[in-house]
C-alpha cells in the first residue's frame, strides 16, 4: 500500500494568498486526522473526520481554516487568507476502526507564508 | 488547563545505555497512551501503545510504563543505538468522538557511539 498521501510537500506563497493542502488516506481508513507541527506549539490536532463527516473542528485555529473531506480517498486543509504565523509543516494521518490505533502519518506539507 | 509535557531538552546518552523519556500530562483521562517515533523531515510513525488498566508494556527494546495515578508515562530504550536516535512523541487516546489524538512537543534522543 502506498501509504497516506500529501501534497504538495513544500509550499511557499505571500502572505493573503490562499493555500490548498491535500491529503490522500490509505484505502479502507475510516477516520483522517489533520494536525500541525511548529516548535513552538508543537504537534497540535486541528481536525479530524469519520467516515468524511467531522468529528471534532475544536482545534481549527480561527475561521481562515477549513476543512473537507468530501469522499474517503481525499482531504483538503484550505487556509484563506494565509499569514506568516501560519508556517508550519501539516501533517495528514488516517487510522482504521474506532479504536485507540495506530495513525498512519504522511510525509507533511511544510507551508512557509512570506 | 490540560496539558501533555515531554521535557524539551534534548537527552544525550551514551550508547549501550539505556534512555528514559518522560510524559506527563494534566486535566485528561486518557483511555491508552501511544508514543511515536519522528526522524528530521518525516512524519511520525507509530511504536507502541499501552492501556490505562496496563502497568507495563514491552517490544524488543522498548518499554513503555503507564501511571494513571502519577498521570505519566515513561518510555524507555534500553541498549540504545545510534540509530534510536530521533525525537519521540507520547499521544494521548481520549475515549471520547472516535479516540481523539493528541500529541506531546516530543523529546529530542540523541545516543552518542
Amino acid at each position: 500500500d502506498a501509504g497516506v498521501i500529501q501534497s504538495p510537500r513544500h509550499e511557499v506563497t505571500e502572505m493573503g494568498q490562499e493555500v490548498t493542502l491535500r491529503c490522500k488516506p490509505i484505502s479502507g481508513h475510516d477516520y483522517l486526522f489533520w494536525y500541525r507541527q511548529t516548535m513552538m506549539r508543537g504537534l497540535e490536532l486541528l481536525i479530524y473526520f469519520n467516515n468524511n463527516v467531522p468529528i471534532d473542528d475544536s482545534g481549527m485555529p480561527e475561521d481562515r481554516f477549513s476543512a473537507k473531506m468530501p469522499n474517503a480517498s481525499f482531504s483538503t486543509l484550505k487556509i484563506q487568507p494565509s499569514e506568516p504565523r501560519d508556517s508550519a509543516v501539516y501533517f495528514c494521518a488516517s487510522r482504521s476502526g474506532p479504536g485507540p490505533g495506530e495513525l498512519f502519518f504522511g510525509e507533511g506539507s511544510r507551508l512557509t507564508v512570506l | 488547563s490540560q496539558k501533555i509535557e515531554q521535557n524539551s531538552e534534548a537527552l544525550n546518552i551514551q550508547e549501550g545505555k539505556t534512555a528514559t523519556l518522560t510524559c506527563n500530562y494534566t486535566n485528561y483521562s486518557p483511555a491508552y497512551l501511544q508514543w511515536y517515533r519522528q526522524d528530521p523531515g518525516r512524519g511520525p510513525v507509530f511504536l507502541l501503545l499501552i492501556r490505562e488498566n496496563e502497568k507495563e508494556k514491552r517490544k524488543e527494546r522498548l518499554k513503555v510504563t503507564f501511571d494513571t495515578t502519577l498521570k505519566q508515562s515513561l518510555f524507555h530504550i534500553t541498549a540504545s543505538q545510534p540509530a534510536d536516535s530521533a525525537t519521540y512523541l507520547c499521544a494521548l487516546a481520549l475515549s471520547t468522538g472516535g479516540f481523539k489524538t493528541i500529541f506531546g512537543a516530543g523529546t529530542r534522543l540523541f545516543v552518542k557511539a
